[in-house]
Order: C-alpha cells, then sequence, then structure tokens
C-alpha cells in the first residue's frame, strides 16, 4: 500500500530553525510536494522535489533522498506567522496525477 | 494564485439530501480533482478528470459522483448524503503528474 508519515505536532519559537521530516512508501514515485495550510484556509504550494538534494526558496527549504524515502521540509528565521500545518504529499505512476498526502504536521511557533 | 472557485462555502444539510458542489476555474488547466480533508485523515482523493466527460475515481468515491461538461467546471454530487460525509471538500486544479496542483478555497459541508 501507500504511506507518508510525518510528525503531527511541532514547537518552535520565533527566530528558530526547524525541519519537519516525511517519509514515504509507495509504489513507484514520480515527485514530493510540500503545502503549508493555515487554519480554515486551503493548502498553498511551498516545494516540488523529484531529485535527489536540496531546494531552497528563500527561508524554506526542501530535501529529497529518494533511496531512503525521505524528505524534510527546513523552516529559518521562523516568523509566527509560519504557524500552520504542512503537509507532505507524494505522487505516483498508480495515482496518475493525483497526489497522495501525509496526515500533516501542525507547527504552532511561540514568541 | 491559480483562479479557482467554489460554491457554496458553507453548507448544512440533512441525512437522505441530495449535495452538489460546484468548482469553476479560469486558468484552462486540463486536471481537476475534488480532495476531502478530515481530522487525523488528512487530504484523501475523491475522483479525478482528465478532460471534459473523462473521469476517475480516487481512493474515497463511494457515495459520490461527478461530471465535468466544461473544462472550467467540475461538480461532486453526493446523491444521498449521510452525516460520515460532513467535511471539507477541496477542489485543485493542475497540468499533469508532475505540476503543481493549486487547491480552491474549500467548501464545509456538515450534514445532520
Amino acid at each position: 500500500g501507500q504511506n507518508i508519515d510525518q510528525p503531527t505536532e511541532m514547537t518552535a519559537t520565533e527566530g528558530a530553525i526547524v525541519q519537519i521530516n516525511c517519509t514515504y512508501q509507495t509504489s513507484g514515485f514520480n515527485g514530493l510536494f510540500w503545502y503549508q495550510q493555515h487554519a480554515g484556509e486551503a493548502p498553498t504550494f511551498l516545494s516540488y522535489n523529484v531529485l535527489d538534494g536540496l531546494e531552497e526558496k528563500g527561508r524554506f527549504s526542501s530535501f529529497l533522498s529518494r533511496s531512503k524515502g525521505y524528505s524534510y521540509l527546513l523552516l529559518k528565521e521562523l516568523q509566527m506567522k509560519d504557524s500552520a500545518s504542512y503537509l507532505c504529499a507524494v505522487n505516483t505512476p498508480q495515482a496518475g496525477t493525483a497526489l497522495i498526502f501525509g496526515k500533516g504536521t501542525t507547527l504552532s511557533v511561540s514568541s | 494564485d491559480a483562479g479557482i472557485t467554489q460554491s457554496p462555502r458553507h453548507k448544512v444539510t440533512e441525512t437522505g439530501t441530495p449535495v452538489t458542489l460546484r468548482c469553476h476555474q479560469t486558468e484552462n488547466h486540463r486536471y481537476m480533482y475534488w480532495y476531502r480533508q478530515d481530522p487525523g485523515h488528512g487530504l484523501r482523493l475523491i475522483h479525478y478528470s482528465y478532460g471534459v466527460k473523462d473521469t476517475d475515481k480516487g481512493e474515497v468515491s463511494d457515495g459520490y459522483s461527478v461530471s465535468r461538461s466544461k473544462t472550467e467546471d467540475f461538480l461532486l454530487t453526493l446523491e444521498s448524503a449521510t452525516s460520515s460525509q460532513t467535511s471539507v471538500y477541496f477542489c485543485a486544479i493542475g497540468s499533469g503528474a508532475t505540476d503543481t496542483q493549486y487547491f480552491g478555497p474549500g467548501t464545509r459541508l456538515t450534514v445532520l
């Protein structure tokens, strides 16, 4: 079957760095996405990884290791507005063009 | 932001009544998706469309049907709503497997 695991909750303080891990066991792999979702709002796209390595985009970076079925999202210089859920999602050949989502990690940033 | 809207945004209905949710896009994307989001489950795919009149089932399709008669509209119908279908429904659009999916604002449906 398809399985994507993330920690349920994390806490951090303003200005800190936090790493949100995602492990996946899927039949095939086309790419991995990270989305941010504030409470009561729609998910918004953060990053996409298809090759091994680190993708950096401002304060956010995402890493992928296909051989380990592992990714992480790194958030630097945390701000209060980063308090949100972070969703890891994988596309596989079996899923067509749809995404398989993990249950999400709720990050709380305190001052 | 992608031009994608959902209607209604909130709906309360009773068990056994039919319900139709609408997703409308102005981006001319080929693919459209319906997901539901429930606590403890994350986002799960209900149905998706890969073109006008072309649709396929997702992980949790039982009790739902869809239609796509125009590129810009994707309808999700609950023929006879049940309390287990109380959820937040998100529509998404995209251009392919490796392309970003963009989500609509969501519809909060409560079935009493």
